[in-house]
């Protein structure tokens, strides 16, 4: 079964520091991962998705995320972080062959200044 | 492009009421979509739609009912509310198939309190 995992509730990150939320995943082919981010009292927003090709993917906002086949992670990542990149990010896969959309449970992002 | 519309924003039912969510879409996306959020669970998808006339079951779909007679709209009914359907339902479109790439917009959420 298809799956994804966030094993970090909440990071916490200086601004100005790199920032990674982690994501794990687990499909039977190969994956469609997507990345997306909610701010408070709004509905998610696209950032980012792997599809094929290239391992690292450039996303909105200065995020891009790496694509890493054999350790089945797919890690959201930012050079400099801002304040205002405090919200909750979600990663969420779908199985190459058809299938629903699986979110994670999401990670809370931290900035502070 | 209004985007994905949902209303209301906020709702309070009593245990046994009916309700009806709206979500509305004008990009003329074909896939649409019903989730719920709860603390710590991520979302999960309820019911889904590849087209006008096409429903079927997602992850946790008792309870609620949906309908799809055009591909702008795609409303998610309640049939008799309960406390365990307290949640913030999330709407969602995509451009096409339930197999495809393409990346879903959300709606701004309807926040639900059942008593």
């Amino acid at each position: 079964a298809q799956s994804v995992a966030q094993p970090e509730d909440q990071v916490n990150v200086a601004e100005g520091n790199p920032l990674t939320v982690k994501c794990t995943y687990s499909v039977s082919g190969n994956p469609y991962l997507f990345w997306y981010v909610q701010y408070p009292n709004r509905g998610l927003q696209f950032l980012l998705k792997y599809i094929t090709g290239d391992n690292l993917v450039k996303g909105s906002y200065g995020f891009e995320a790496e694509f890493n086949k054999s350790q089945t992670s797919f890690h959201l990542k930012k050079p400099s972080a801002l304040v205002s990149d405090s919200a909750l990010y979600f990663c969420a896969v779908r199985d190459i062959g058809g299938g629903k959309l699986i979110f994670g449970q999401g990670t809370e992002l931290s900035v502070k200044p | 492009n209004a985007g994905v519309t949902q209303t209301p924003k906020f709702q309070v039912l009593k245990t046994g009421q009916s309700m009806t969510l709206q979500c509305a879409q004008d990009m003329n996306h074909e896939y649409m979509s019903w989730y719920r959020q709860d603390p710590g669970m991520g979302l999960r998808l309820i019911h889904y739609s590849v087209g006008a006339g096409i429903t079927d079951q997602g992850e946790v779909p008792n309870g609620y009912n949906v309908s799809r007679s055009t591909t702008e709209d795609f409303p998610l009914r309640l049939l008799s509310a309960a406390p365990s359907q307290t949640s913030v339902y999330f709407c969602a479109s995509s451009y096409s198939g339930f197999s495809s790439y393409n990346e879903q917009f959300f709606g701004p959420g309807t926040r639900l309190t059942v008593l």
